[in-house]
């Protein structure tokens, strides 16, 4: 079975920091990975994804992703942290074609001004 | 492009009660899937619905059930409302041939006492 893992559960930054957000998943065939963030009292959004391709993807409001096949990873990055990325982020994956999002518990973020 | 709808915002029963959920997706997505998400469980697929049909099924016992229709609308059902039922109940949706990019709606905050 696919399983994800996060591997803060809070962060807390200060504004202009670097943000680094550990995923890593099990599961050994081709899988389809997500970044989601919840803003406070807002429901889920995309942040970034990856299919296929290079496996550094760029998503919204400055955030990237790199996939790392051999260490089964897919870290959520952004150079400078605002105050406004106070939110939770949650990494997901599914199984090409697959149909079930399989999501980490979650790693909060507050980033303070 | 109106987003996922949900309704209600939220709910409040007691144990042993049937609570009934309500999901609308974007225009032109058929499928429709649930997910809930409880607190120190992160979030947990529930079904998938497409072309009225239930195609998954997350690992939740028969309790929770439900179904779509014609317009591709959803509600899930959940009977005997048992206290860990309680939790933020969200639905997204994507078209039929992009399973994998779901979008999300507000959720449903349903607390049973």
């Amino acid at each position: 079975a696919q399983s994800v893992s996060q591997h803060n559960h809070h962060v807390i930054l200060s504004e202009a920091a670097s943000l680094e957000l550990g995923c890593n998943y099990s599961y050994g065939g081709t899988v389809n990975l997500f970044w989601y963030v919840q803003y406070p009292g807002q429901h889920l959004q995309l942040l970034l994804k990856y299919f296929s391709g290079d496996p550094l993807v760029k998503g919204i409001k400055g955030f990237e992703a790199e996939f790392i096949k051999s260490k089964f990873s897919f870290n959520l990055r952004k150079p400078s942290v605002q105050w406004s990325d106070t939110a939770e982020y949650f990494c997901a994956v599914n199984a090409q074609y697959g149909n079930k999002l399989v999501f980490g518990a979650g790693t909060i973020l507050r980033v303070k001004s | 492009e109106a987003g996922v709808t949900q309704s209600p915002t939220h709910l409040i029963k007691t144990r042993g009660q049937q609570v009934t959920l309500r999901c609308s997706p974007i225009s032109g997505h058929t499928s429709v899937y649930w997910y809930q998400q409880a607190l120190g469980l992160g979030l947990q697929f529930l079904l998938w619905y497409d072309e009225g049909e239930e195609r998954n099924r997350g690992n939740f016992p028969p309790r929770f059930s439900g179904r779509q229709f014609p317009n591709y609308s959803s509600e899930l059902n959940v009977n005997a409302l048992e206290l860990e039922d309680s939790a933020l109940y969200l639905c997204a949706s994507s078209l039929a041939d992009r399973v994998h990019e779901q979008f999300f709606g507000p959720g449903t905050r349903l607390t049973v006492l």
